[in-house]
């Protein structure tokens, strides 16, 4: 079970914004501003999309935005493109009895259609 | 350019021992906190153990807390990950990455390619 609830898939068709939600608690999402998302291809090692909530890293292309409210982190792409088929993880950091100092979500399938 | 590279990945038994590796180039090793995270066949991601830049801080998820311990040599820019009492539970591709900026919270921005651990007899 992870610590952060992820939809299993998203779907869109080029063109097209799509969102992903991702789900922690007052003791995670909530209470730190360390959230981040991961894009994997299969086979492939995790890359940072977004930091800090909303920052991006050097390279990451701008239809790529993160967002909070409360619990709950977005990660938004806009104007899909087949190259982001992919698998996104969301991250928060944590004080985690269970989990450690970092929590992941399951991870969420983005399909273009 | 910063990189990583795992290795020591291998058949291990249940009960046994491996020790990981994680080389790195391109940076100062030394600045960075590390950290150890770990994707079971065809599963998410987990987070396993940090450690702070000089070593001296580390912390590790419970479900390995007592038996792996990660250590570094900063003389080698390269990062340890020491597994004991192994289960086949710790099955899973094992990444090291470095901690964007050095609050021992924040993201992960340069990963290795992974280093397969198989736990089985």
């Amino acid at each position: 079970q992870s610590a952060l609830t992820q939809p299993a898939s998203v779907s869109g068709s080029p063109g097209q914004s799509i969102t992903i939600s991702c789900t922690g608690t007052s003791s995670d999402v909530g209470s730190y501003n360390f959230v981040s998302w991961y894009q994997q291809h299969p086979g492939k090692a995790p890359k940072l999309m977004i930091y800090e909530v909303f920052k991006r890293p050097s390279g990451v292309s701008n239809r790529f935005s993160g967002s909070k409210s409360g619990n709950t982190a977005s990660l938004t792409i806009s104007g899909l493109q087949a190259e982001d088929e992919a698998d996104y993880y969301c991250c928060s950091f944590a004080h985690s009895s269970t989990f450690g100092a970092y929590v992941f979500g399951a991870g969420t399938r983005v399909t273009v259609l | 350019e910063a990189q990583l590279v795992e290795s020591g990945g291998d058949l291990g038994q249940p009960g046994g021992s491996l020790r990981l590796s994680c080389a790195a180039s391109g940076f100062t090793f030394s600045s960075y906190w590390m950290h150890w995270v770990r994707q079971a066949p065809g599963k998410g991601l987990l987070w396993v153990s940090r450690s702070n830049r000089d070593g001296s801080s580390t912390s590790y998820a419970d479900s390995v807390k007592g038996r792996f311990t990660i250590s570094r040599d900063n003389a080698k820019n390269t990062l340890y990950l020491q597994m004991n009492s192994l289960r086949a539970e710790d099955t899973a591709v094992y990444y090291c990455a470095r901690e964007l900026r050095g609050t021992g919270a924040d993201a992960f921005d340069v990963w290795g390619q992974g280093t397969m651990v198989t736990v089985s007899s």
